[in-house]
């Protein structure tokens, strides 16, 4: 079993929608987490990032760590063709540490 | 800043051959990260190194080797290449504060070995 599971997606959705994408995770020991977000042929840029529990809010972006529940989720407001892309999620469990990533999800923003 | 700059973009290499990706950064990183990534199999971390002359295995280093003697650049060598190791490689630097995540990553190096 993996240390991270990503939903695998693909996703589609319409122009407007609200996207949800979730890891899950079996270490206990992770305490940072992180979303990336990589276009085509593009390398991965850093999209939100949250230590230990809670809720992080970027403008559409809000980033949710439930750490009882080993469960990471970033949800996308108002969603745009922009932000069509693969969406990985990261951990690691210390500042030193390597983090690990999930597969990938795969969005589509339909105009 | 460039950030972090990979070279070359794309290589076709024969089987058995050799060839060294060079990373670097301008950011002052600490810490820097090679990665392979593979259809349907995310980003999976070959090695690391968490300062100057030192380096680390990851999750899957057989079949190449790194050094790292200046602290900006950050290289990996496949010394007998395989088409197993045809993918897409990422370098990315981190810095060692806590204050923020600032993981950043080069923009690849496709690799087909045939």
């Amino acid at each position: 079993q993996k240390e991270v599971e990503q939903d695998p997606g693909p996703l589609s959705v319409p122009e407007g929608a609200i996207v949800s994408l979730n890891c899950t995770y079996s270490n206990s020991a992770f305490q940072y987490f992180m979303w990336y977000r990589q276009y085509s042929r593009k390398g991965p840029e850093l999209l939100m990032y949250t230590y230990s529990s809670g809720n992080k809010e970027d403008g559409r972006f809000t980033a949710q760590v439930d750490k009882s529940s080993k469960y990471i989720s970033l949800f996308i407001r108002d969603s745009q063709p922009s932000d069509s892309a693969t969406y990985l999620c990261a951990m690691r469990g210390t500042n030193a540490g390597k983090s690990t990533f999930g597969d990938g999800t795969t969005l589509t923003v339909k105009p | 800043n460039a950030g972090v700059t990979q070279t070359p973009k794309f290589r076709v290499l024969k089987t058995g051959q050799s060839m060294t990706l060079l990373c670097a950064q301008d950011m002052n990183h600490e810490y820097m990260y090679w990665y392979r990534q593979d259809p349907g199999m995310g980003l999976r971390l070959i090695h690391y190194s968490v300062g100057e002359g030192t380096t680390a295995k990851g999750e899957v280093p057989d079949g190449y080797n790194v050094s790292r003697l200046k602290k900006q650049n950050f290289l990996l060598g496949l010394e007998s290449a395989a088409p197993s190791q045809t993918s897409v490689y990422f370098c990315a630097s981190r810095s060692k504060t806590t204050l923020r995540e600032t993981q950043y990553f080069g923009p690849g190096t496709r690799l087909l070995v045939l």
